[in-house]
């Protein structure tokens, strides 16, 4: 069973309405949570980091949360853009020395106009 | 920031030909790379871990022998596609992990390979 779930799978949402996705965990012992941004055919592009003191982080007009008790975390986009339209995947780490992450399935943003 | 160059961006081979891909940390030097393959609206899947001077360590179900691994600077590594079918087509992607910021694996862009 994957220890990182997403939802929802896919979601599609007009050009400047806000967006919330979500991760749930169950790694364990945990390390950090990440979100990234991937561009279709691209790599993913790390947009927040957080570790288990971390509550809230932000990066431009997105803003993610973790609440380590529950083993959750959501990722807003706020006033979204065409330029959003990607994948977003939760990415958890635990605290072995290896670094090995725990991938999400990813949510898929698609922006209209 | 950290950047991670693959190189080629795409490749397209004949069954039965190799094909290698290479990893740099351009700005850092990464003693841990991780090699990806990822199916068309798939997450990543980690294939291997590569440590600078030693041995890749692969993930279960990863042949050692159809995908050689060398990490042999702190700077590159190269994954090797021997003996290449159309099952191996799929997006190769690369991370190094950095010294700085909680380990954070930084991505290359991927690398697409055709094989015909």
């Amino acid at each position: 069973k994957n220890q990182v779930e997403q939802s929802p799978q896919s979601l599609i949402i007009l050009e400047g309405k806000n967006c919330t996705l979500q991760c749930n965990y169950t790694v364990s012992p945990f390390s950090n949570l990440r979100w990234y941004k991937q561009d279709t055919g691209r790599g993913p592009v790390s947009l927040t980091i957080m570790t288990f003191s971390e509550n809230t982080k932000s990066n431009g007009r997105y803003t993610a949360t973790l609440d380590a008790d529950t083993k959750q975390s959501s990722l807003h986009i706020t006033a979204s853009q065409l330029s959003d339209s990607a994948s977003y995947i939760c990415v958890v780490s635990g605290t072995d020395s290896w670094g090995k992450l725990q991938f999400g399935a990813g949510t898929q943003v698609v922006v209209t106009p | 920031g950290a950047v991670v160059s693959q190189h080629p961006s795409w490749v397209i081979c004949k069954s039965g030909t190799s094909v290698k891909i290479e990893c740099r940390s351009l700005d850092f030097q990464a003693t841990t790379m991780f090699w990806y393959r990822q199916f068309p609206k798939q997450s990543l899947m980690l294939m291997a871990t590569s440590n600078e001077g030693s041995k890749a360590t692969y993930e279960q179900g990863v042949e050692k022998d159809k995908f050689l691994i060398n990490h042999a600077s702190l700077t590159l590594s190269t994954l090797t596609v021997t003996s290449a079918h159309p099952e191996d087509s799929s997006f190769y992607i690369c991370s190094a992990r950095a010294p700085r910021d909680h380990g954070e694996q930084f991505f290359g862009p991927g690398t697409r390979l055709t094989v015909l």
